[in-house]
């Protein structure tokens, strides 16, 4: 199986900070990889397919980057409604594996 | 609206069986893949199940294989995860999620809300 594996597990931040979480596939996945958000209480939100595609009706503040073993999800100028946790996934192959998830909190 | 809608959960004893329904409306629900991804309390997501949009090629993740059993029916736009042989480590909310398996590509958009099953005694 694939291992994914994020980094920072948490994270406290500002309203208007950049924040950058990264993930680390344990073997080459090119770029099928996934960032999900989740809020408490509620189900997983898709924000970028395919380790760069933005989903529709995500805010543009939200991108990702990175190919082979490396991805980073960054958040530019943070709002009070994008603390949540936030989780990578890979679709290479199967079983599709999750990163552990990385919390996101107000400082 | 894409909308998918779980539902069957509830508490059952260790060794006991579940049958979870998603159903699925707003979309030509024959024309993705479907998969189950569960979340154990306060931890993180696990991929369960999927199933090609046609019924055909089913797959379990290894903890579930023999157990758990994937299954559709587009004639009524719903998926199915038949339950077996459950554990406590089976609790969890189990989600059903649409994947466009675009040009080989697998993301899961949208969610359902999510079904709690407890397995306790």
């Amino acid at each position: 199986d694939i291992q994914m594996t994020q980094s920072p597990s948490s994270l406290s931040a500002s309203v208007g900070d950049r924040v950058t979480i990264t993930c680390r596939a344990s073997q080459i996945i090119r770029n099928y990889l996934n960032w999900y958000q989740q809020k408490p209480g509620k189900a997983p939100n898709l924000l970028i397919y395919a380790a760069s595609s933005l989903q529709s009706g995500v805010p543009s503040r939200f991108s990702g980057s990175g190919s082979g073993t490396d991805f980073t999800l960054t958040i530019r100028s943070l709002q009070p409604e994008d603390f949540a946790t936030y989780y990578c996934q890979q679709s290479y192959s199967t079983p599709y594996t999750f990163g552990q998830g990385t919390k996101l909190e107000i400082k | 609206e894409v909308q998918l809608v779980e539902s069957g959960g509830g508490l059952v004893q260790p060794g006991g069986s579940l049958r979870l329904s998603c159903a699925g409306s707003g979309f030509t629900f024959s024309s993705y893949w479907m998969h189950w991804v569960r979340q154990a309390p306060g931890k993180g997501l696990m991929w369960v199940s999927r199933i090609k949009s046609d019924g055909s090629r089913p797959s379990h993740a290894d903890s579930v294989k023999g157990r758990f059993t994937i299954s559709r029916d587009n004639a009524k736009n719903t998926l199915y995860l038949q339950m077996n042989s459950l554990r406590v480590e089976d609790t969890g909310v189990y989600y059903c999620a649409r994947d466009p398996d675009s040009n080989g590509y697998s993301w899961f958009d949208p969610w359902g809300q999510g079904t709690l099953v407890t397995v306790s005694s």
